[in-house]
């Protein structure tokens, strides 16, 4: 069964340093997401990407993240310089379409990237 | 105002009983999708069951059954026949007409042997 993966499972990074989080989605969804979960707390959406732009995004998503499909199956986010707070486990996703009449098709999950930031 | 509300931060349940997880979502779109996830110790997000706001009927999938009440706008999750490895976090999610899922803060399950 095809499934969402993520790389690294676990980076520990310095504050100030940047990190890229790499994802390769399922190979024919169109819809890609980021989401991440403090210790503890329950899931946040970052952003979400179609036809190579930002289709959404929340307020946590600043000039501090950026996303980039560079080639055609990965799908990546940037932190440029992380801070404390940025530590959670950051989660890919993705679908195959958004159907605005149902209200949309379920999202698959990638196992997730556990973020230290020291 | 929360789009998802889940008020139960923890429950139990004895092993082979049901038990319902409560969600309540906020939205005035007419078009929307709700969502159960599983999180279990490993970190992992699993879905579970997705019932569509024009769905007539209440969905299933094996031993989970969503109980949608579109006027109450609750979408509680009914595992049936509880079995050890239920034991996770469950997060009950929402996606309105646009690309952003709004998560609940989730609820312990524990079920006791």
């Amino acid at each position: 069964e095809p499934e969402v993966t993520q790389t690294p499972s676990h980076q520990v990074t310095q504050m100030g340093q940047e990190v890229i989080l790499r994802c390769v989605p399922i190979s024919n969804h169109l819809y890609f997401y980021w989401y991440r979960q403090i210790l503890g707390q329950k899931v946040e959406f970052l952003v979400s990407f179609y036809n190579n732009e930002i289709s959404e995004k929340s307020e946590i998503f600043d000039d501090q993240f950026s996303v980039e499909r560079p080639d055609g199956s990965n799908f990546t986010l940037k932190i440029r310089s992380t801070k404390l707070e940025d530590s959670a486990m950051y989660f890919c996703a993705s679908s195959l379409q958004v159907l605005r009449t149902s209200g949309g098709t379920q999202q698959f999950f990638g196992p997730g990237t556990r973020l230290t930031v020291l | 105002a929360q789009k998802i509300t889940q008020t139960q931060p923890g429950m139990f349940v004895q092993e082979k009983e049901a038990v319902t997880l409560d969600c309540t979502y906020d939205t005035s779109d007419p078009s929307y999708g709700l969502f159960w996830y599983k999180q279990p110790s490993s970190g992992e997000m699993i879905f579970l069951i997705y019932q569509g706001s024009y769905d007539q009927q209440n969905a299933t999938e094996g031993r989970y059954s969503l109980n949608f009440q579109k006027a109450r706008k609750s979408a509680n999750l009914v595992i049936s026949a509880s079995q050890l490895g239920d034991s996770a976090m469950y997060f009950c999610a929402m996606r309105e007409g646009g690309n952003q899922f709004y998560f609940g803060t989730g609820t312990s399950l524990t079920v006791i042997p």
